[in-house]
């Protein structure tokens, strides 16, 4: 099993629908992170949560909402999204907040028609 | 200013070559530093820490330079495997973040 699991691998959705994508870490880790990854750009910080609790939100815009009901999952809520969010949205865990090795999820690839 | 730099390339080389990156970051306080690899449409993962006073893995060497806030990638021997983009990230001192440079582009050519 690896360590670090994303569902869906592919979505596509209409602006107006509403989505999740979920994040699953079988590691013990204790820092979790939602990541966008756009084309030539660099990765960009979405949400930090450590223990459970959101440390970190990088002016995300609202139609993005991140949930942690626990410290081994993560979901990111999608609604009313614009074709500009189109990305790979990666998933990463760490033993503690920015300490360690960051290990990835193998990315849900968004589309927004 | 962008917390770390990196060259997008890319870089093409053939097999053997010996070819490095550099990575720039700007807050002198940073603490660790890192090389990911990103295989396309792959999730990065780490190919190795850098350590202050250098390290080296196998073909591979990594270097610290504080006084200039840049580190160094060496690639010695390429092979056709080597091919992927190579990720810079640096963590400061205090805050939740890793940065990432935009990533260097290799193609290790036949």
């Amino acid at each position: 099993e690896t360590g670090v699991t994303q569902t869906p691998r592919h979505l596509v959705m209409g602006m107006t629908n509403k989505k999740s994508l979920k994040c699953e870490q079988h590691l013990g880790h204790n820092a979790m992170y939602w990541y966008k990854q756009s084309a030539k750009k660099p990765l960009e910080l979405m949400f930090v949560y450590s223990l459970e609790e959101r440390v970190e939100n990088n002016s995300v815009p609202s139609r993005f909402s991140p949930e942690c009901p626990n410290s081994s999952h993560l979901f990111l809520h999608l609604h009313t999204l614009q074709p500009e969010d189109s990305a790979l949205y990666l998933c990463a865990s760490s033993q503690d907040l920015s300490t360690g090795e960051l290990f990835f999820g193998e990315g849900s690839r968004l589309t927004v028609l | 200013r962008k917390e770390v730099e990196q060259d997008p390339g890319p870089f093409n080389v053939p097999e053997g070559a010996t070819v490095a990156f550099n990575c720039t970051y700007s807050n002198s306080a940073s603490q660790s530093f890192f090389w990911y690899r990103q295989d396309c449409r792959k999730e990065p993962k780490l190919l190795m820490s850098v350590y202050s006073s250098g390290n080296e893995d196998g073909r591979f060497t990594a270097q610290l330079n504080r006084a200039s806030q840049y580190i160094s990638l060496l690639i010695r021997d390429s092979k056709l495997s080597d091919s992927a983009t190579y990720l810079c990230v640096v963590t400061p001192r205090t805050g939740n973040q890793f940065y990432f440079g935009t990533g260097t582009s290799l193609t290790v050519i036949p």
